[in-house]
């Protein structure tokens, strides 16, 4: 199984920074990486599919870098609605999630 | 629009069996993959398998092989996840997402059910 690892898992920011999140594969994957945007009581809603490609929808203040093993999600400017829980998810073998970070208002 | 309508909230015994169920509509549901994706706080978003309506292709995953299964109703575009018995630890909010095909494997999940929580308590 590839194990998906996030950090930090919890991240305090205010309105208007840049935040970065990281997730680590534990093996190559390619580009076949996506981020997700949860909040409370709701599903998942998709944000970048293959690492970069920002889903149709999504403000281009997200955005997506990485391949291999390596991958960022970045926040250029935090907006009241961005505070939620983010995930990353491979699917170049089945789908493994990661374990979350939390982004809270500082 | 595209639309995954999951069956609603489970309240059951340890020993009964369940069966929950998610009606794709606004698309060829044949042609994308349907995931089933467990949620708890424990231990987050984990996949517990998926199926591909068009040739019901099903593949789980390790941790969920044997404990449960996935169907499929093309006539009815609705997938289902099913135990024939229930234990507490599998009480969890429960997920099912549509993928696009790829060439061998699914690709991301971009559109989600509303969830489906499941309790399993004596």
């Amino acid at each position: 199984d590839i194990q998906m690892t996030q950090s930090p898992s919890t991240l305090s920011a205010s309105v208007g920074d840049r935040v970065t999140i990281t997730c680590r594969a534990s093996q190559r994957i390619s580009s076949w990486l996506a981020w997700y945007q949860q909040k409370p009581g709701k599903a998942p809603k998709l944000l970048i599919y293959k690492a970069s490609s920002l889903e149709s929808g999504v403000p281009s203040r997200f955005s997506g870098s990485g391949s291999g093993t390596e991958f960022t999600l970045t926040i250029s400017s935090l907006q009241p609605d961005d505070f939620a829980t983010y995930y990353c998810q491979q699917y170049d073998s089945f789908f493994t999630f990661g374990q979350g970070t939390r982004l809270e208002i500082k | 629009e595209v639309q995954l309508v999951q069956s609603g909230a489970e309240v059951k015994q340890p020993g009964q069996s369940l069966r929950i169920s998610c009606k794709g509509s606004g698309y060829n549901f044949a042609t994308y993959w349907i995931a089933w994706v467990r949620q708890t706080p424990g231990r987050g978003l984990e996949c517990v398998g998926i199926i591909y309506p068009g040739d019901y292709d099903t593949r789980y995953s390790p941790s969920f092989q044997g404990q449960v299964s996935i169907s499929v109703d093309k006539s009815i575009s609705t997938a289902y996840l099913q135990w024939p018995s229930l234990r507490a630890s599998d009480t969890a909010m429960y997920y099912c997402a549509r993928s696009y095909s790829g060439v061998s494997n699914p690709y991301q999940p971009d559109y989600w059910g509303q969830g489906t929580l499941v309790t399993v308590s004596p």
